[in-house]
């Protein structure tokens, strides 16, 4: 059973900093990773999707790169600001086309 | 619509009653998932629509959870005998085609059971 993990839980920053999201999976058998933003009382947004063949993708300043072998992506937002705070959530999808979550990183970005 | 919309915001119900909760996707997208969320868990998947059929429901924690998409549009979340521990919010999700594609998430629905 694919289980996927998010290092921090909780990070709070001050506003400018650049900062990296972990998120790891136990199954490398993956088709796709998906990064998505969740605000408080809200549904989640996708933000980046990786196909299993790609290493990473870019929006903005955004950047998710995926190493498959590993079991490993990471989520980079450069130069934060206080409207990035959210909570991050990784989504691993297999075979199944079910995709598994983590429990998300709650950032907080202070001005 | 331009996303997808879900239906009541908010539903506060006595435990034992029955609920229902809809769910209208993108207009066009074939795929549809249902999804359970816990404070401070990631979605918990409840089962995935391919058209008109479930193509999955194994994440359904029980037979008191049941759902329909009888036109391949609209989908029903329907649980009966409704028990504290179902209360959660329950996020509905649409992708273009496949399951492996970009998922569009509404806005959820916020049960409470009493």
């Amino acid at each position: 059973k694919q289980e996927v993990t998010q290092i921090p839980a909780a990070l709070s920053v001050p506003e400018g900093e650049n900062l990296v999201l972990n998120c790891s999976f136990t199954d490398s058998a993956i088709y796709n990773l998906q990064w998505f933003r969740q605000d408080p009382g809200k549904g989640l947004t996708s933000l980046l999707l990786i196909q299993s063949s790609q290493r990473e993708q870019t929006s903005g300043r955004l950047n998710a790169s995926l190493d498959k072998s590993s079991g490993r992506s990471t989520l980079y937002i450069a130069a934060s600001q206080p409207g990035d705070s959210a909570t991050y959530l990784c989504a691993v999808s297999g075979g199944s086309y079910i995709p598994t979550f983590g429990r998300g990183t709650s950032l907080i970005v202070h001005p | 619509g331009a996303g997808v919309s879900q239906t009541p915001s908010n539903k506060v119900t006595e435990k034992g009653k029955y609920v229902e909760l809809r769910c209208d996707p993108i207009s066009g997208h074939t795929a549809l998932y249902w999804y359970r969320q816990s404070l401070g868990q990631g979605p918990e998947f409840l089962i995935y629509f391919q058209g008109t059929g479930a193509a999955d429901d194994s994440g359904l924690p029980n037979d008191r959870f049941f759902a329909v998409r009888p036109e391949g549009s609209v989908s029903t979340l329907k649980i009966q005998r409704t028990e504290r521990g179902d209360s959660a919010v329950y996020l509905c999700a649409s992708t273009l085609g496949g399951g492996l594609e970009t998922q569009y998430f509404g806005p959820g629905t916020r049960l409470l059971v009493l």
